[in-house]
């Protein structure tokens, strides 16, 4: 059975702060993995990661994958209090239906 | 384009009663699914389609009934439901080839 999980559960910092989320997966025939941030409503993707190993960066966030322990990190720069959110990882594997297995979520409180 | 739009936004049910979620998508994906997502397990498959006419369970399919009558609708029903079944509900689409699925803004579902 797939498996993702993500640490720590939740995270207080306040602003300014930099913040790294951890991501680790079990994933049959793992194809990618997403992470996605969701505030008071719709989870909003952010970056899709492959084996390449190729860092993904936007603004003060990026993300790399690491193959070889399977497991994948956010780092969030110079936090501000709109970072606050659940930012979840999901593992894609080949499935035919394009499955994405999550994780339990990381929750980050921003304080001024 | 609106993307994915999921209705009613809230809804409060008593124990038994039925009822039907309504996605629908403007972005022509062949790709549809319904989550569920409870404090502290992330979000977990309900059901999937693969393209119209067509539906399959997925990890916790219990409860549960989905028609995919036009390719951009996709139903979910609860028949008689059940206080476990107080959840949020998301629906999200994806293009065939692609990794990213893109999410409603979900569903509040309470069943006394």
């Amino acid at each position: 059975e797939d498996k993702v999980v993500q640490s720590p559960l939740s995270l207080v910092v306040h602003e300014g702060d930099t913040v790294t989320l951890n991501c680790s997966y079990e994933v049959t025939n793992f194809r990618s993995l997403l992470w996605y941030k969701q505030e008071k409503k719709a989870p909003t993707f952010l970056f899709m990661l492959t084996s390449s190993g190729i860092e993904k960066k936007s603004g003060r966030l990026s993300s790399i994958l690491d193959k070889k322990e399977l497991s994948s990190i956010l780092n969030i720069t110079a936090t501000q209090t709109g970072d606050s959110a659940i930012y979840l990882c999901a593992g894609a594997g080949g499935t035919s239906y394009g499955k994405l297995t999550f994780g339990q979520g990381t929750i980050l409180t921003v304080h001024p | 384009n609106a993307g994915v739009t999921q209705t009613p936004k809230f809804r409060v049910l008593k124990t038994g009663q039925s009822m039907t979620l309504l996605c629908a998508q403007d972005m022509n994906h062949e790709y549809m699914y319904w989550y569920r997502q409870d404090p502290g397990m992330g979000l977990r498959l309900i059901h999937y389609s693969v393209g119209e006419g067509t539906t399959a369970k997925g990890e916790v399919p219990d409860g549960y009934n989905v028609s995919r009558l036009k390719k951009q609708n996709f139903l979910l029903g609860l028949e008689s439901a059940a206080p476990s079944q107080t959840s949020v509900y998301f629906c999200a689409s994806r293009l065939a080839g692609a990794n990213e699925q893109f999410f409603g803004p979900g569903t509040r579902l309470t069943v006394l």
